[in-house]
């Protein structure tokens, strides 16, 4: 099983619509989490990070976690062209430092 | 705005040969992580250093990588030889805590994108 598991998409919605970015994870014990976005040919950068259960917002995005699912998503509200990139899920287990990331998800927002 | 800095940015070579790839991180970061991403794949880590000390190679295939950061600073990392499968992109990250800083954020590098031939 992998540590951290996406739906590799690609994903498509339209210009203004509402984007939902799914991530799962194994280890229970994990407690950060982390969204990044992925240009084509770029590095990652880094996007909302979440620690407790329930909802963080950030300007158009919000993160949510739900720690029992395992189960980490990030919306993405009126969502622009420019916001097409893969977006990776990282985790951060408790006795490592380093991180886990999912395939990523792949993202088209349609003008 | 600091940054963390990597080159070269693109390398093509030819299998069996050596390569290497150096990263500076965000001054002041007393981590640095290298990560391997293969098109299509998260990246996964390669090597972690605390300062100077490796604290997690258990990924670093030892027998053709190899890692340092002699003074806790910059960081090398080397090929050789290089293989086929060796194509992706090598990412560096730095973050300012020691091991075990909850939730800190890594800040990564703009890559070099290896091809080899």
């Amino acid at each position: 099983q992998k540590e951290v598991e996406q739906n590799s998409g690609p994903l498509s919605v339209p210009e203004g619509a509402i984007a939902s970015l799914n991530c799962t994870y194994s280890d229970r014990g994990s407690q950060s989490f982390f969204w990044y976005r992925q240009y084509s040919g770029k590095s990652p950068e880094l996007i909302m990070s979440i620690y407790s259960n329930g909802d963080k917002e950030d300007g158009r995005f919000t993160a949510q976690l739900n720690k029992a699912s395992q189960y980490v998503s990030l919306l993405i509200r009126d969502s622009q062209p420019s916001d097409s990139a893969t977006y990776l899920c990282a985790v951060k287990k408790m006795e490592a430092n380093n991180l886990f990331f999912g395939t990523g998800t792949r993202l088209t927002v349609i003008p | 705005e600091a940054e963390v800095a990597q080159s070269p940015r693109y390398k093509i070579t030819e299998k069996s040969q050596a390569v290497a790839f150096w990263c500076d991180p965000i001054s002041g970061h007393a981590t640095l992580y290298w990560y391997r991403q293969i098109l299509g794949q998260g990246p996964e880590l390669l090597v972690q250093f605390q300062d100077e000390s490796v604290v997690d190679d258990s990924q670093l295939p030892k027998d053709r990588f190899s890692a340092e950061r002699l003074k806790g600073v910059d960081s090398t990392l080397k090929i050789q030889p290089a293989e086929l499968g060796d194509s992706a992109m090598y990412l560096c990250a730095s973050s300012r805590t020691p091991r075990g800083g909850f939730g800190e954020t890594q800040y990564f590098g703009p890559g070099t994108r290896l091809l080899v031939l």
